[in-house]
């Protein structure tokens, strides 16, 4: 079974603060996708990498960035976190030949107060 | 631009009924669509895919269908049951595209 890991559940941080999510994928997937949800926003793409060192921008990259040194996990940073950066934090991950398979991790739940 | 719309927004249903979901996409040109559950405070796991040549996709009490043409697709489940009480996303994929496009979700509710 793929396993999608994020190494926080819930998270509660101060606005100006460096945030780091980590995500680890154990199924030597190429692609890995960082989402946030908002209620009735869907889920809005952050940033993409397909490999490591490579990373594409998604929909709302500003205020972010990633950080992908391993093939099995990839970094989300917020240099300096704000209020209107309180969201729920999905990370995915897919192999290169089936690029729409992707399995996702169980969410980060992110408060900036 | 592809936009993705799930109406409605929330349903509640007693258990046993037969429901259908909704998904609406703007842009026709479409790779594959894609329906996900998502329990509360969980990640998302897929349901069904369907490919952009196919019709509709089955697994157990669950039947998605693509109609490409007037973009949209349905996502039917048979004799719902409480455990079936989740949010449900449709997601599409456009061909020649890296981005997957994500609807805001139906929340369902199936009291016992």
């Amino acid at each position: 079974d793929v396993k999608v890991t994020q190494s926080s559940r819930y998270l509660v941080k101060r606005t100006g603060e460096k945030v780091f999510l980590e995500c680890v994928q154990d199924m030597d997937h190429e692609n890995m996708f960082w989402y946030r949800q908002d209620p009735g926003l869907g889920l809005r793409l952050i940033y993409f990498s397909y490999d490591v060192k490579m990373k594409e921008k998604g929909d709302i990259p500003e205020g972010y960035s990633v950080s992908r040194e391993k093939k099995e996990r990839f970094s989300l940073i917020l240099e300096s976190a704000s209020t209107n950066q309180t969201s729920m934090y999905l990370c995915a991950s897919s192999s290169r030949t089936a690029y729409h398979e992707q399995y996702f991790g169980p969410g980060t739940r992110l408060t900036v107060t | 631009k592809q936009e993705v719309t799930q109406i409605p927004a929330a349903l509640s249903v007693p258990e046993g009924e037969n429901l259908v979901l909704n998904c609406s996409f703007t842009d026709s040109a479409i790779y594959n669509l894609q329906w996900f559950r998502q329990d509360p405070g969980k990640g998302l796991t897929s349901l069904l895919l369907i490919q952009s040549s196919q019709r509709e996709q089955t697994s157990g009490r669950l039947n998605a269908s693509l109609d490409k043409s007037s973009g949209r697709s349905t996502l039917y489940i048979a004799a719902s049951q409480p455990g079936d009480s989740a949010t449900y996303l449709c997601a599409v994929l456009n061909t020649g595209g890296f981005k997957t496009i994500f609807g805001a979700g139906t929340r369902l509710f199936v009291k016992a």
